[in-house]
């Protein structure tokens, strides 16, 4: 079966240094997707991808889909203390369906 | 816009007993989904509805879970009887039939079974 690997685990940095995490998968997909989400709440989409090395920008974030369409990196610069929650890869093949990774833990220390 | 709403927020209950939770997805939204999302990982599909059919079930364990979408709105997921790996977070979404991909996530229902 498909293999999805998230990258890092957890992080934790100072207030406005820059992140970077990523995404690889042994399946191609179509879509690479970045959701985030904070406790008690679903995933808000951060940023959406729909071609192979497509490079896509969304204030502080910049997300990179993968000329092999394998994998992906999602970059924030800058951080801030909101941008504390965990971030996670979704990833879309044909069937148009969503397959999550297993998420970075984001800490932002002041 | 309203987001996605689901209840309850939270339930407890005892195995071998049933719940239900409810989803009412944005307005005008053709495409519903319901994920449970176990603690530490990310949220797994277990059904996806257009409208009011099944486009996918294949990940949904028929054997206690069940789900309706009527008249293509709310809808609802139920478990009968719950198990103690059936603690999770259920998330509902829905995005428009076009753009399938930019889901809309509700808060999720915790739900722990004892």
């Amino acid at each position: 079966g498909q293999q999805l690997n998230q990258s890092p685990q957890s992080m934790f940095i100072q207030e406005g240094e820059d992140v970077s995490m990523n995404c690889t998968s042994s399946s191609i997909f179509n879509t690479w997707l970045w959701y985030k989400q904070e406790p008690g709440e679903g995933p808000v989409l951060l940023i959406a991808l729909y071609k192979a090395g497509e490079l896509t920008s969304n204030g502080r974030l910049t997300a990179q889909f993968g000329i092999t369409r394998k994998d992906s990196f999602l970059n924030i610069s800058a951080s801030i203390p909101s941008d504390v929650g965990i971030y996670f890869c979704a990833p879309a093949g044909s069937a148009r369906q969503l397959t999550f990774g297993s998420g970075t833990q984001l800490t932002v220390l002041p | 816009e309203a987001g996605v709403a689901q209840s309850p927020r939270y339930k407890i209950i005892e195995k071998r007993q049933s719940v239900a939770f409810w989803c009412n997805p944005i307005s005008g939204h053709a495409t519903l989904y319901w994920y449970q999302q176990i603690l530490g990982q990310g949220p797994k599909l277990l059904i996806q509805f257009q409208n009011n059919g099944v486009v996918d079930d294949s990940q949904l364990p028929k054997d206690r879970f069940s789900a309706e979408r009527l008249k293509g709105v709310d809808s609802t997921l139920k478990i009968q009887p719950a198990k103690l790996e059936d603690s999770a977070v259920y998330l509902c979404a829905s995005s428009l039939l076009e753009r399938s991909y930019e889901q809309y996530f509700g808060p999720g229902t915790r739900l722990t079974v004892t």
